[in-house]
């Protein structure tokens, strides 16, 4: 079975502040990991994938197979950052996404 | 820039209606998804279509769903016998054919919110 862990539900910090949102997850096969973002009114929007090891938006996230952490990460947040984000794990047939519960981020001025 | 749409936004029916929630997937695409978030809880995976037949599909999607793509361009999602706990936000994806070595970026739709009372 796959699962996917976001403990935090709400993070929340200031403009200007480094940002980390947390993701675990548990998955026997060879793990390919998303983080979709969904702004207010907005649909569900890849933000990034493991695979193509890209910065978008100013986030990165490393795949850590031996902590099974799929962490997203921005060194300077923005308030047009404010979003909720999910992390995904795709199945090995790539026909399903596992989410975790998504946590909300809030950039304060 | 193409995007998968759905019909209507928000539906409400009555416990024991059938219902039907329709999307229009990116007219290239050839797989296509069902997920649906009750409120308050995490977004989760219900059917996966391909070439005309279920290709995977959860627990979750049991004997009162099914899912048709009656023409070439609509994908629908029909639940015969709604019951209060199908209250959710069903979201309807499409995907593009996989490229090698690369998984499936599933762009999705807005969302249709049922109501069940």
């Amino acid at each position: 079975a796959q699962r996917v862990t976001q403990p935090e539900k709400l993070l929340s910090v200031f403009k200007g502040a480094p940002v980390e949102l947390k993701c675990n997850y548990s998955y026997s096969g060879s793990p390919e990991l998303f983080w979709y973002v969904q702004y207010s009114r907005q649909r569900l929007q890849l933000l990034l994938r493991h695979i193509s090891r890209e910065s978008i938006k100013g986030f990165t996230a490393d795949l850590n197979k031996g902590e099974t952490s799929f962490h997203l990460k921005k060194p300077f947040a923005q308030e047009e950052d404010s979003a909720m984000y999910y992390c995904a794990l795709i199945n090995n047939a790539g026909n399903m996404l596992t989410f975790g519960g998504g946590t909300r981020l809030m950039v304060k001025p | 820039e193409p995007e998968v749409t759905q019909t209507p936004s928000h539906q409400v029916t009555q416990m024991g209606q059938e219902v039907i929630l329709r999307c229009v997937p990116i007219s290239n695409h050839l797989y296509f998804y069902w997920y649906r978030q009750i409120l308050g809880q995490k977004v989760e995976f219900l059917v996966s279509f391909y070439n005309n037949e279920i290709s995977e599909k959860s627990e979750i999607f049991d004997d009162q769903f099914s899912v048709e793509r009656p023409d070439g361009s609509n994908f629908t999602l029909k639940i015969r016998s709604t019951k209060l706990e199908d209250s959710a936000m069903y979201f309807c994806a499409s995907s593009d054919h996989l490229a090698r070595g690369v998984p499936y970026e599933q762009y999705f739709g807005p969302g249709t919110r049922l109501t069940v009372t």
